[in-house]
């Protein structure tokens, strides 16, 4: 299994209040990426991270923000969080050796913002 | 525009009936990949396979089976005589080679395997 934790790994926090997930790898994996998931959605690519310092936008990237300041950690920030914000949160890293390689996912922090 | 679609929601079989859970992909690149991966109820994602666009071969794991399709743009994938193990929910995913390596997701399909 490929190295990768999240933390915390379950979360309740209320409206408007900024909370920080941690994407944490040992495998010194070039990509990282962080999805959410929502029933009906599968799951969607908010942020990716193609080295460190190096960020680009996913396709919901409203309302958050990353920081990749070591190789092995990636940061997902919600500034002021939204009930819409309320998901599954993944993390995945991918593989530089090979550029289209499989994505190997974090076990998840369910997010509930009330 | 749905890059990948899984019309199928939910499906239930009863245990060692065969199941194929159906995948179509939506792109103008000539070079992308497609990915399978399982989430059991544990919730973890687990990859199980990955074809480039220049290999049409069908591919044989054991129970499962993967038929690739250019022409109809479809990447589907079976299972031979279900187990209760396979209930889960399965998910399809498309990179595109100008993409980054991002992944597009289909929706998944959830799968019941009733003893």
């Amino acid at each position: 299994d490929a190295g990768i934790t999240q933390s915390p790994r379950h979360k309740v926090t209320e409206t408007g209040t900024p909370v920080t997930l941690r994407c944490h790898q040992t495998e010194n994996h070039r990509y990282m990426y962080w999805y959410r998931q929502d029933p009906g959605h599968g799951l969607r690519l908010i942020h990716y991270s193609y080295g460190v310092k190096d960020t680009d936008k996913g396709e919901v990237s409203d309302g958050y923000s990353v920081s990749r300041s070591k190789t092995e950690d990636f940061l997902l920030t919600l500034e002021s969080a939204t009930s819409s914000q309320t998901s599954v949160y993944f993390c995945a890293i991918s593989d530089s050796r090979t550029l289209y390689n499989e994505q190997f996912f974090g076990p998840g922090t369910r997010l509930t913002v009330l | 525009a749905q890059k990948v679609t899984q019309a199928q929601t939910e499906i239930s079989v009863v245990e060692k009936e065969d199941v194929t859970l159906d995948c179509v992909y939506e792109t103008r690149d000539t070079t992308y990949y497609l990915f399978w991966y399982k989430q059991p109820p544990s919730g973890e994602l687990v990859f199980l396979i990955r074809r480039n666009s220049f290999d049409e071969q069908n591919e044989i794991s054991g129970r499962y089976s993967w038929n690739f399709q250019k022409s109809t743009s479809s990447f589907n994938f079976t299972i031979t005589a279900s187990q209760v193990v396979d209930s889960a929910v399965y998910f399809c995913a498309l990179s595109e080679a100008r993409g980054g390596n991002q992944f597009y997701f289909g929706t998944g399909t959830s799968l019941t395997v009733i003893p």
